[in-house]
């Protein structure tokens, strides 16, 4: 059974600040990877979508790496603003599935 | 091109009672899901439809939980009688169709509370 684990839970940092999030999942079977964002009161916005053949993609300040065979993920945010503070979340799709396996999430706050 | 819409938002009731709560896909959407997120957690896929046919409803609770989806469009999505682990946010998501390669499309969700 495929599950997914988010480290860490919660993060504080000061605006400017480069980070990391990172994302773990034990079946490396997966089909895709897609990284989540989520505020408080709405739904998921998709941030970027990692095919299994890929190794990473690019998003403006957001920069997400797959590793299939070591089961992880990072999603690298570069110099961190207020307007990021949300919670991110990963999710992983099995190649005989389209269901989404989501981990519980990290919480960001980023202070002016 | 208009979002996942759901209703309410927001809805309080007491332990026992029922609720509804009710989604309306983008437009040309075959597949849709609802989704259970309890706080703190990341979303469960309750179940999945295409067009008005169940896929997966293995994680639905059916002796309370019911949906269908009767004109393949809009969906309702009901709890009937409510417990206090109920309380969550319920999360309505379309896509294109049912295949991997197609991205799931989230609603605002409904966030409800069971008192």
């Amino acid at each position: 059974k495929q599950e997914v684990t988010q480290i860490p839970a919660a993060l504080s940092v000061p605006e400017g600040e480069n980070l990391v999030l990172n994302c773990s999942f034990t079946d490396s079977a997966i089909y895709n990877l897609q990284w989540f964002r989520q505020d408080p009161g709405k739904g998921l916005t998709s941030l970027l979508l990692i095919q299994s053949s890929q190794r990473e993609q690019t998003s403006g300040r957001l920069n997400a790496s797959l590793d299939k065979s070591s089961g992880r993920s990072t999603l690298y945010i570069a110099a961190s603003q207020p307007g990021d503070s949300a919670t991110y979340l990963c999710a992983v799709r099995a190649y005989n599935t389209d269901k989404l396996i989501f981990g519980t999430g990290t919480r960001l706050q980023v202070f002016p | 091109e208009a979002g996942v819409a759901q209703s309410p938002r927001y809805k309080i009731i007491e332990k026992r009672q029922s609720v509804a709560f009710w989604c309306n896909p983008i437009s040309g959407h075959a597949t849709l899901y609802w989704y259970q997120q309890i706080l703190g957690q990341g979303p469960k896929l309750l179940i999945q439809f295409q067009n008005n046919g169940v896929v997966d409803d293995s994680q639905l609770p059916k002796d309370r939980f019911s949906a269908e989806r009767l004109k393949g469009v809009d969906s309702t999505l009901k709890i009937q009688p409510a417990k206090l682990e109920d309380s969550a946010v319920y999360l309505c998501a379309s896509s294109l169709s049912g295949h991997q390669i197609y991205e799931q499309y989230f609603g605002p969700g409904t966030r409800l509370t069971v008192t």
